[in-house]
């Protein structure tokens, strides 16, 4: 079955250091790759997404994530924390194998609640 | 990137009532989504919106319960019927880019049943 891990409930770091968000998947093909956002009371917002090309994709708000195919991984990354990226955060993915019937859903990991103390 | 406007924003429901949300986007779109997520939970696809077709529900969702509308390109409707405390969620309107497959998000109606 295609599904997506974010294997933390929650990730705390202090402000300034860098911070790492895990995420793996298990998809067949060669799936595009998504990270969201969301803060409190508010909708999903886009970070950053890695269709091909190159491993290290840069995103929104300094964030950067790694694909690593032997892994099956997408981490979120961020060399220095700040304070207001607390929030949840999702990775997601579509798979593109034709044979997968849903092609076009995109599938949700369970989320990583990331706390920045000052 | 789309802009998508969702409301109600939130919305304090009885037991036994429904509630329609709208999602108006921007842009035309053939697709529109709608999605659940649950407190403390992961989004939860409901179903796809296709304009001029029945939408296509996900399993463990029906049309009765969520019966959606798409009249044209640019908007669609939810309704949550009969609602119980275990539907209060926030119900999450999305589009998505044709190319990369990046899904844009509206900011989301907080439903709570009491």
């Amino acid at each position: 079955a295609q599904s997506v891990a974010q294997p933390e409930d929650q990730v705390n770091v202090a402000e300034g250091n860098p911070l790492t968000v895990k995420c793996t998947y298990s998809v067949s093909g060669n799936p595009y790759l998504f990270w969201y956002v969301q803060y409190p009371n508010r909708g999903l917002q886009f970070l950053l997404k890695y269709i091909t090309g190159d491993n290290l994709v840069k995103g929104s708000y300094g964030f950067e994530a790694e694909f690593n195919k032997s892994q099956t991984s997408f981490h979120l990354k961020k060399p220095s924390a700040l304070v207001s990226d607390s929030a949840l955060y999702f990775c997601a993915v579509r798979p593109t194998d034709p044979g997968y019937s849903s092609a076009s859903k995109i599938i949700f990991g369970s989320g990583t609640r990331l706390s920045i103390r000052p | 990137s789309a802009v998508i406007s969702q409301k109600p924003s939130r919305d304090i429901c009885q037991r036994g009532t429904s509630l329609t949300i709208q999602c108006q986007v921007d842009s035309q779109v053939t697709m529109m989504f709608w999605y659940r997520q649950q407190p403390g939970q992961s989004l939860t696809l409901i179903a796809t919106a296709n304009q001029g077709s029945e939408a296509t529900y996900e399993s463990g969702f029906v049309i009765d319960k969520f019966p959606i509308s798409r009249p044209n390109l640019t908007f669609s409707t939810l309704t949550v019927s009969n609602m119980s405390p275990e539907d209060s969620s926030i119900y999450l309107c999305s589009v998505r880019d044709r190319d990369t497959g990046e899904l844009f998000f509206g900011e989301g109606s907080r439903l709570t049943v009491l």
